[in-house]
């Protein structure tokens, strides 16, 4: 079975710190992409990544930057915490040329 | 223009009846993949049925049904004889071809779906 783990389920941060989000796959998957998710607006995608070191641009990347060193793992970081960055992130994997994307369990944010 | 739209917010259904909920789509590409997950109060995304865009039959996985219906770009999901367990919020999602070739998907607001003893 395909495993996403992201490294916490609940996290409280105050505003203006530096926030750090963890994911790791282990299906050896070459595509992950970190979402946030907000009551009315569905999943909205932040940043992807189709390779090591390679990133792109989703749809509401301000405010947030990611890194990915390995293959396995992808980081999402929020270089400047604020309350408007509360919500639920979700980070996904997948094969390229396959469509199915596996997602995490979530990480609901809270930045007070 | 809204990609995925899923225009119902919320729905019931009786245990043990079949439920629809509604999804459409907008893409002006020919090769497309629309999808079906469900999300259950504890967070995780769990991926339930896929059709592609070239796909002729649709799509069945178990007790899930996907009714494409290209001509009219929607992609409802029928679930049938409904559990207590289905209730969820679900979602529908639209990958669309890429020039570098990996996938971006882009996901409806979600339908929050109760079955009721």
């Amino acid at each position: 079975d395909v495993k996403v783990t992201q490294s916490s389920r609940y996290l409280v941060k105050r505003t203006g710190e530096k926030v750090f989000l963890e994911c790791v796959q282990d299906m050896d998957h070459e595509n992950m992409f970190w979402y946030r998710q907000d009551p009315g607006l569905g999943l909205r995608l932040i940043y992807f990544s189709y390779d090591v070191k390679m990133k792109e641009k989703g749809d509401i990347p301000e405010g947030y930057s990611v890194s990915r060193e390995k293959k396995e793992r992808f980081s999402l970081i929020l270089e400047s915490a604020s309350t408007n960055q509360t919500s639920m992130y979700l980070c996904a994997s997948s094969w390229t040329g396959e469509e199915t994307q596996y997602f995490g369990p979530g990480t609901r944010l809270l930045v007070l | 223009a809204q990609k995925i739209t899923q225009t119902q917010p919320g729905m019931f259904v009786q245990e043990k009846e079949a439920v629809t909920l509604d999804c459409t789509y907008d893409t002006s590409d020919q090769s497309y993949g629309l999808f079906w997950y469900k999300q259950p109060s504890s967070g995780e995304m769990i991926f339930l049925i896929y059709q592609g865009s070239y796909d002729e039959q649709n799509a069945t996985e178990g007790r899930y049904s996907l009714n494409f219906q290209k001509a009219r770009k929607s992609a409802n999901l029928v679930i049938s004889a409904s559990q207590l367990g289905d209730s969820a919020m679900y979602f529908c999602a639209m990958r669309e071809a890429n020039s570098g070739g990996y996938q971006k998907v882009t996901f409806g607001i979600g339908t929050k779906l109760q079955v009721i003893p």
